[in-house]
């Protein structure tokens, strides 16, 4: 089955070690979204790929970095993990911009 | 900043209840997105509604876009168990990014 899936899915860091998250993709979908998601709330885009074109938000912590090697994987990197990034990570993918998101099952950070 | 507000927070139901909520935009939404999300999961796509005023309906699911396209809400005819999670709108204010909204978690009582 066509699917998005997240690796690991339980990732524990130390205080400001740098981590890496990762997401692949069968669906062969031009769009890749990473999403930061803390308990009770909304998720909250970080950054998106159309293809190759990088899409930062303007309140995404420099912190973060994304890259996207190729269609299928798009990696989420964490230079100097804080206590604050302590998060539900998800990766999710759409056909095209303004279509449908799928979701990931998520990689759950913790930063000791 | 852009914002979009969902009422209520929580809602708690009896199974076999009406449910219904609410998401508010601070702007004009080109479209919007309703997910939802089960305990310990990820969002699932629930449906997309692209025209003012259009309402689209999924079994027991009944879903309307506001004539202004700054809301929207989503209501479940006679609730069951298997509807628990939390409700997400999702409006896309022309930018081609989604905002989400704050969520309506529901808890259905059996």
């Amino acid at each position: 089955d066509a699917m998005v899936i997240q690796n690991p899915r339980y990732q524990v860091t130390q205080f400001g070690k740098p981590v890496t998250l990762s997401c692949s993709q069968t669906l062969n979908h031009n769009v890749m979204y990473w999403y930061q998601q803390k308990s009770s709330q909304a998720p909250k885009l970080l950054f998106h790929y159309y293809d190759k074109d990088f899409n930062n938000e303007a309140d995404t912590p420099d912190n973060f970095q994304s890259r996207r090697p190729n269609t299928s994987f798009c990696f989420l990197d964490i230079r100097s993990p804080g206590l604050g990034d302590a998060a539900m990570y998800l990766c999710a993918t759409s056909r095209e911009p303004s279509y449908e998101q799928y979701f990931g099952p998520g990689t759950r950070l913790t930063v000791t | 900043g852009q914002q979009v507000m969902q009422i209520p927070q929580y809602q708690h139901v009896q199974e076999g209840e009406d449910f219904t909520t609410y998401c508010n935009s601070s702007t004009t939404l080109s479209n919007i997105q309703w997910y939802k999300q089960r305990p310990g999961g990820h969002p699932v796509f629930l449906i997309q509604l692209v025209k003012s005023g259009e309402v689209k309906k999924q079994k027991r699911l009944t879903f309307q876009f506001g004539e202004a396209k700054k809301n929207s809400s989503l209501h479940i005819t006679a609730t069951q168990t298997t509807d628990v999670g939390t409700y997400f709108c999702a409006g896309d204010p022309g930018t081609y990014k989604y905002i989400f909204g704050t969520g309506t978690r529901l808890k259905v009582l059996a």
